[in-house]
């Protein structure tokens, strides 16, 4: 089946430093989506990316979808406290209609 | 707008024994997941209903597992028997349409099962 992998596995930032998060896949994706999950909570959804090259933006959240919509990112600027979670990109391929979760980003941030 | 409705939150149960897992979605909500995930990784899809129609069920280890959406609203997952293996956080979400392409998924706050 399709496998979506997520880069970083695990990542520690120190309270206002940068994070990135990366979502690449072998097959293309016809959309992508970011949900964010706290810790013992439930994911909850932050956006979806449909078009090559897309990007958007939420606050001090950044999302891009590669061109050949084969992988994407999450770029958080000077990380809070509450962004701790883990970040997970999820999609379905071009070839088929099954909705695959990646790996997910686990992100700590030290106050 | 009331959000999607799991119980039970929390399960601890022996191998061997059965469980079941209920699920009421948004209200309007045609399409219903059940996802299982594990510790430290990301929701497994294992059947994705659309109104009373299991369209993907492929992941569903079915000597064991069955679900069911009787009328296309609420859904109920059951374990039988159950193994250690089983103990995981059981997701249930619900969009408003099956094309991932506009549609969000919405989870609830999940059943955690505990086999000893």
């Amino acid at each position: 089946g399709q496998q979506v992998m997520q880069i970083p596995q695990y990542q520690h930032v120190q309270e206002g430093e940068d994070f990135t998060t990366y979502c690449n896949s072998s097959t293309t994706l016809s959309n992508i989506q970011w949900y964010k999950q706290r810790p013992g909570g439930h994911p909850v959804f932050l956006i979806q990316l449909v078009k090559s090259g897309e990007v958007k933006k939420q606050k001090r959240l950044t999302f891009q979808f590669g061109e050949a919509k084969k992988n994407s990112s999450l770029h958080i600027t000077a990380t809070q406290t509450t962004d701790v979670g883990t970040y997970f990109c999820a999609s379905t391929a071009n070839t088929g209609n099954q909705f695959y979760f990646g790996t997910g980003t686990s992100l700590t941030v030290i106050p | 707008e009331a959000g999607v409705v799991q119980s039970p939150r929390y399960k601890i149960i022996e191998k061997k024994q059965p469980v079941a897992f209920w699920c009421n979605p948004i209200s309007g909500h045609n399409t219903l997941y059940w996802y299982l995930q594990n510790l430290g990784q990301g929701p497994e899809l294992l059947i994705r209903y659309e109104n009373e129609e299991a369209v993907d069920d492929s992941q569903l280890p079915k000597d064991r597992f069955s679900a069911e959406r009787l009328k296309g609203v609420d859904s109920t997952l059951k374990i039988q028997p159950a193994e250690l293996g089983d103990s995981a956080v059981y997701l249930c979400a619900s969009s408003q349409d099956g094309n991932t392409n506009t549609g969000e998924l919405f989870f609830g706050e999940g059943s955690r099962l505990t086999v000893l």
